[in-house]
């Protein structure tokens, strides 16, 4: 079967930096994504990766490594508005996007 | 570029009635459009894949007589939720993929959501 793993929440503190880690396995590989999607509100995308290393985006950064099934989604400098889910995503062999359950990013003052 | 409408943003209606959402690509040609419900703190589910001029394919579970799919053109599918009941009340997103976008072809660009309430 398919399957992505992500925790299922994290706490971080205004200002600091928080790495949130995504696994899969499935069946192909065309690429990953990160989304932001604030409660409510639908995804957003963040980032793409189908290269291994690293995307560097402003304050946020993706890697890859497709070797080991494994990706992590970087935040510096974290703000309020950071707070919300992020999910993950995988494309298969068959281009099908499987989703990640999410993780939610609790940032504390 | 690469905007996704949906309409209604919310409705209420009565349990037995029929609700129809519409979900709208604006400047680009959706050839794939995409259906998912999600359930107050969970991940998205997705319901249904639907591809300009065909019929839609739903996902295990999904009651294609219920959620009614309709994408008619490339830049507009609709979702007909029939005969709601209270367990139908979720939050509605659809997403799509297409040509003419300046970005990767397998990212979805997502509707802002249509939020179904059921009495």
């Amino acid at each position: 079967g398919q399957n992505i793993d992500q925790p299922t929440e994290m706490t971080a503190t205004e200002g600091a930096i928080v790495q949130i880690n995504c696994t899969y396995q499935t069946s192909g590989f065309n690429g990953l994504f990160w989304y932001q999607q604030h409660a409510g509100e639908a995804p957003t995308f963040l980032s793409y990766n189908v290269l291994d290393g690293l995307e560097e985006k402003g304050r946020f950064s993706s890697f890859l490594s497709r070797s080991k099934g494994y990706s992590y989604l970087l935040l510096k400098e974290l703000q309020m508005k950071d707070s919300a889910s992020y999910l993950c995503a995988v494309i298969d062999s068959n281009y099908q996007l499987i989703w990640g359950a999410g993780t939610k990013l609790i940032i504390k003052p | 570029g690469a905007v996704v409408s949906q309409h209604p943003s919310w409705v209420i209606c009565k349990s037995g009635t029929s609700v129809k959402i519409e979900c709208r690509s604006l400047d680009f040609q959706a050839t794939t459009m995409f259906w998912y419900r999600q359930f107050p703190k969970q991940s998205l589910m997705l319901m249904a894949t639907s591809n300009e001029g065909s019929k839609a394919t739903y996902e295990q579970g999904v009651e294609k007589d219920k959620f009614l799919i309709n994408h008619a053109s490339l830049t507009l599918s609709t979702l007909t939720v029939t005969s709601a009941h209270p367990e139908d009340s979720s939050f509605y997103i659809c997403s799509a993929t297409g040509t003419g976008i300046l970005a990767f072809s397998y990212e979805q660009y997502f509707g802002p959501g249509t939020r179904l309430t059921v009495t």
